[in-house]
């Protein structure tokens, strides 16, 4: 089964700064997704990244980046000029490419989270 | 689109009363899944549908806990009879059929006493 890895469950960043938050996770696929989901205090999951497994070239979106070491089965989130907005709990998902058959495992799978704190 | 629409925002009930939580998906998605988050097992998948029918309920925790769809625009997640151990947020997400993208809800805290 999959498993998904988020080993340090709080971090700190001084705003203006970058910030990289670690995932790796435990698969035998070859094709799947992985996500950075953000929770603020709000409580509403608000997806941050999303990473193809085939596509070797890192997603980006504004601030955010990723390090996708596939061969590693590591997938970490970096943040630059950190904003006090990006203060939340930030969580690492999986989930197989198999798809919407049935007795396959499409489910998604999330890791614990890690609380990220921005210091003005 | 106005995302995955959740209600109640909050419920607090009394222990024994019956709980029940309701979603409806963004339109056009074929998938639906139910989570619950506590601080101690922190996101648990509690069951998903798709095109309506339930696929996998494996994480419903007990026979309390039960989950319908009787149409693509409704979902309802029912605790009878609720016990404290159910207090959590209780998310609702809705994805594409060929998408992997999970559109979060914003989620009912449930707090039973």
């Amino acid at each position: 089964a999959q498993t998904v890895t988020q080993s340090q469950p709080e971090m700190s960043v001084q705003e203006a700064e970058t910030v990289t938050l670690s995932c790796t996770y435990d698969t035998s696929e070859s094709d799947y997704y992985l996500f950075w989901y953000k929770q603020p205090p709000s409580r509403q999951m608000i997806l941050v990244i999303r990473q193809e497994a085939y596509k070797q070239q890192n997603a980006t979106e504004n601030r955010f980046s990723v390090n996708f070491q596939k061969a590693a089965k590591s997938f970490s989130l970096k943040i630059s000029d950190s904003q006090l907005g990006d203060a939340a709990m930030y969580f690492c998902a999986y989930r197989s490419e198999l798809g919407p058959l049935r007795n396959r495992d499409d489910k998604i799978i999330f890791g614990k989270g890690t609380r990220l704190h921005i210091l003005p | 689109d106005a995302g995955v629409i959740q209600s109640p925002r909050h419920e607090v009930t009394e222990m024994g009363q019956e709980v029940t939580l309701r979603c409806k998906p963004i339109s056009g998605h074929d998938y639906l899944f139910w989570y619950r988050q506590t601080m101690m097992r922190g996101l648990e998948l509690l069951i998903y549908f798709n095109n309506n029918v339930p696929i996998d309920d494996s994480g419903m925790p007990e026979d309390r806990f039960s989950a319908k769809m009787p149409n693509a625009s409704f979902s309802t997640l029912k605790i009878q009879p609720s016990e404290p151990r159910d207090s959590a947020v209780y998310f609702c997400a809705s994805s594409l059929k060929n998408a992997d993208t999970q559109y979060f809800g914003p989620g009912t805290r449930l707090t039973v006493l």
